[in-house]
């Protein structure tokens, strides 16, 4: 069985202070693994896909990186505005295209 | 680009209703939507994959008479919460992928989702 997890499930930064997020997978055969933000009442908004270990990818102050069992979310001097919560999905070698989310990580910061 | 509305945002009914939450690709065709269901705190539990012109997939333990859904066009699909009971009271989320099924590895766009509320 495929399986997503996040650590830590929630983390209070403040304005400036950088750190890691955590995807940890075990599954059959990565096809891609998917990063999203999303914030309160809303549906989650695409950030990244990253299809093989070694690929890394940024966009403003995020950076994703993945290795053969698990990807970080680095977050470089965060603002209050990148508060949210970052979710992590995986998709597999099949005839679908469905993916399985990990539980997410409720980032909190502060200014 | 790859805009998806979902609609309505929120809905409280009576329980015995039954409900319909739209799911549109605005700008690009979609020939897979899928169906969510997230409950507070909660990650996204996949309830169903739709392809159009086609049956929807269902996920295990989903009722399939209960949640009903219709693909018809590649920019519309429609999930119907049937007889609905304050216990389907959830947040549901729609997504689209703009290629089929077999060529898998195009992100899913998400709607905003609907704040469904059962009585």
């Amino acid at each position: 069985e495929d399986q997503v997890t996040q650590s830590p499930e929630a983390l209070r930064l403040q304005e400036g202070e950088s750190s890691s997020l955590n995807c940890s997978y075990t599954v059959s055969g990565l096809r891609g693994l998917f990063w999203y933000r999303q914030d309160p009442g809303k549906g989650p908004e695409f950030l990244f896909t990253l299809y093989s270990a070694g690929e890394e990818k940024e966009k403003e102050r995020l950076k994703a990186t993945l290795t053969k069992k698990e990807s970080f979310l680095h977050i470089t001097a965060p603002k209050p505005e990148d508060s949210a919560t970052y979710l992590c999905a995986v998709q597999v070698n099949s005839g679908y295209s469905t993916l399985t989310f990990g539980k997410g990580t409720m980032l909190l910061v502060s200014p | 680009g790859a805009v998806v509305s979902q609609h309505p945002s929120w809905v409280i009914c009576k329980s015995g209703t039954s409900v319909k939450i739209e799911c549109r690709s605005l700008d690009f065709q979609a020939t897979t939507m899928f169906w969510y269901r997230q409950f507070p705190k909660q990650s996204l539990m996949l309830m169903a994959t739709s392809n159009e012109g086609s049956k929807a997939t269902y996920e295990q333990g989903v009722e399939k008479d209960k949640f009903l859904i219709n693909h018809a066009s590649l920019t519309l699909s429609t999930l119907t919460v049937t007889s609905a009971h304050p216990e389907d009271s959830s947040f549901y989320i729609c997504s689209a992928s703009q290629q089929g099924r077999r060529v898998g590895n195009q992100p899913q766009h998400f709607g905003d989702g609907t704040r469904l509320s059962i009585l």
